[in-house]
């Protein structure tokens, strides 16, 4: 089974200044690894997504994260965020085989820009 | 109308109704899926249909019934719900069930009283 670990619950950062939201993982076989952002009364969109190949995965809106294998871990990070990005972020997995679609989702940080 | 739609976008029910929650989507899609999204809680997958095929019943409760008549449509059947069944009931389509891309509804917010 898989389970996913969001350190944080709000993240609260002044506009134009970078962020990290921290995200680890467990399981006992390979995964693959998803963000996604919820903007208020939207659903989910995809920022990024690593499947293989190199661990630098970059995505829509300035935002990047890392795959680490020996950490478990698929921090988000944006350099320089923006009033806009104030939304619920969620790291979410699902097991590299026999894969149904089932994605298994943090609990979500809170991004709150403040200007 | 584009991506994946609700409806409706709220609902309010007694716990003796019967309702439904309807979601279609317009990006010719083979897998849809249903997720719930309480409060302080992680999203929780509840139904995955692939080709109109049931392919993944996450343990959820028989007062909630998926339907699914095409690749286009998926409802969710309600009834003799629970208050703690309040929620935002999201919907979500991909090309294929697997690792592609889900692409999501805005979602029904539903009250239970």
């Amino acid at each position: 089974a898989q389970s996913v670990t969001q350190l944080d619950s709000q993240v609260p950062v002044f506009e134009e200044a970078p962020v990290e939201l921290r995200c680890n993982y467990s399981s006992s076989v390979s995964v693959y690894l998803f963000w996604y952002v919820q903007y208020p009364n939207q659903g989910l969109q995809l920022l990024l997504k690593y499947l293989s190949g190199s661990t630098l995965v970059k995505g829509i809106n300035g935002f990047e994260a890392e795959f680490n294998k020996s950490q478990t871990s698929f921090h988000l990070r944006k350099p320089s965020v923006h009033i806009s990005d104030t939304a619920e972020y969620f790291c979410a997995v699902t097991p590299g085989s026999g894969n149904t679609g089932k994605l298994i989702f943090g609990q979500g940080t809170t991004l709150q820009v403040k200007p | 109308e584009t991506g994946v739609t609700q409806t409706p976008r709220h609902l309010v029910m007694g716990m003796t109704n019967k309702k439904s929650l309807k979601c279609e989507q317009h990006l010719g899609h083979n897998a849809m899926y249903w997720y719930k999204q309480s409060a302080k809680k992680p999203l929780e997958l509840m139904f995955v249909y692939s080709l109109e095929e049931r392919v993944e019943n996450n343990s959820v409760p028989s007062r909630f019934s998926p339907e699914c008549p095409n690749s286009s449509h998926l409802f969710l059947h309600l009834h003799t719900l629970q208050p703690e069944d309040s929620a935002l009931y999201l919907c979500a389509s991909s090309q294929n069930a697997g690792i592609e891309t889900q692409y999501f509804g805005p979602g029904t917010r539903l009250l239970v009283l």
